[in-house]
């Protein structure tokens, strides 16, 4: 089954402005996943949460985990116009050794 | 390291025929992964090699879809024969650890099958 959902948004900011995007999933989970994918490119990975933390930050990134509410929100602080991207969450099935992924959220910062 | 690399970047091929890509994952990674990405069904897993066995394959849409890992540095991808409901952007990614850990995406290959 599809993990790691997150809520289909485009979201369309202003430079300078911070963008939250949220990810739900359904089962039990050893740690979640956000990439990132700029037009025409690879996803690239951002950050790594364990399902024993709560709180995760990375540079403007900070990510967050509620195991009880089975959801993931991903920040961005201070955007800029190269934030411009899709942003994916993905879950690796508890005890299974691949990733699930999201539909993405599309973000666009305009300069 | 190059990162993953994947070739060709595209390819445009008439229904019927046979197309591979290519794979050349990071040196070291035990993993490859195969993904398809379409704008209706998102990013899917198609199969995955651990020291190049292939360990699930339950993602491949038919048999008209094969993948093979020769050696540690290279993978391929087939469909024979290709239909144009297979057009979609093919990734590659390779993990040092697990899946369920990082992995790293190649730039991707943009399937056209009219």
């Amino acid at each position: 089954s599809q993990q790691g959902e997150e809520d289909p948004q485009a979201l369309s900011i202003q430079e300078g402005e911070n963008a939250t995007m949220n990810c739900s999933y359904k089962t039990s989970i050893n740690n979640l996943q956000w990439y990132r994918q700029n037009s025409g490119r690879g996803l690239v990975h951002l950050i790594l949460i364990r399902s024993n933390e709560r709180e995760k930050h990375s540079g403007r990134l900070r990510v967050t985990l509620d195991t009880s509410k089975k959801s993931s929100s991903l920040l961005i602080t201070a955007s800029r116009a190269a934030d411009t991207a899709s942003y994916f969450c993905a879950t690796d099935l508890y005890g299974n050794n691949r990733l699930a992924f999201g539909k993405g959220n599309q973000v666009v910062v305009i300069p | 390291d190059a990162g993953v690399i994947q070739s060709p970047r595209h390819e445009v091929t008439e229904m019927g025929q046979e197309v591979t890509l290519r794979c050349k994952p990071i040196s070291g990674h035990d993993y490859l992964f195969w993904y398809r990405q379409t704008m209706m069904r998102g990013l899917e897993l198609l199969i995955y090699f651990n020291n190049n066995v292939p360990i699930d394959d339950s993602g491949m849409p038919e048999d008209r879809f094969s993948a093979k890992m020769p050696n540690a540095s290279f993978s391929t991808l087939k469909i024979q024969p290709s239909e144009p409901r297979d057009s979609a952007v093919y990734f590659c990614a390779s993990s040092l650890v697990g899946g369920h850990y990082e992995q790293y995406f190649g730039p991707g290959t943009r399937l056209t099958v009219t």
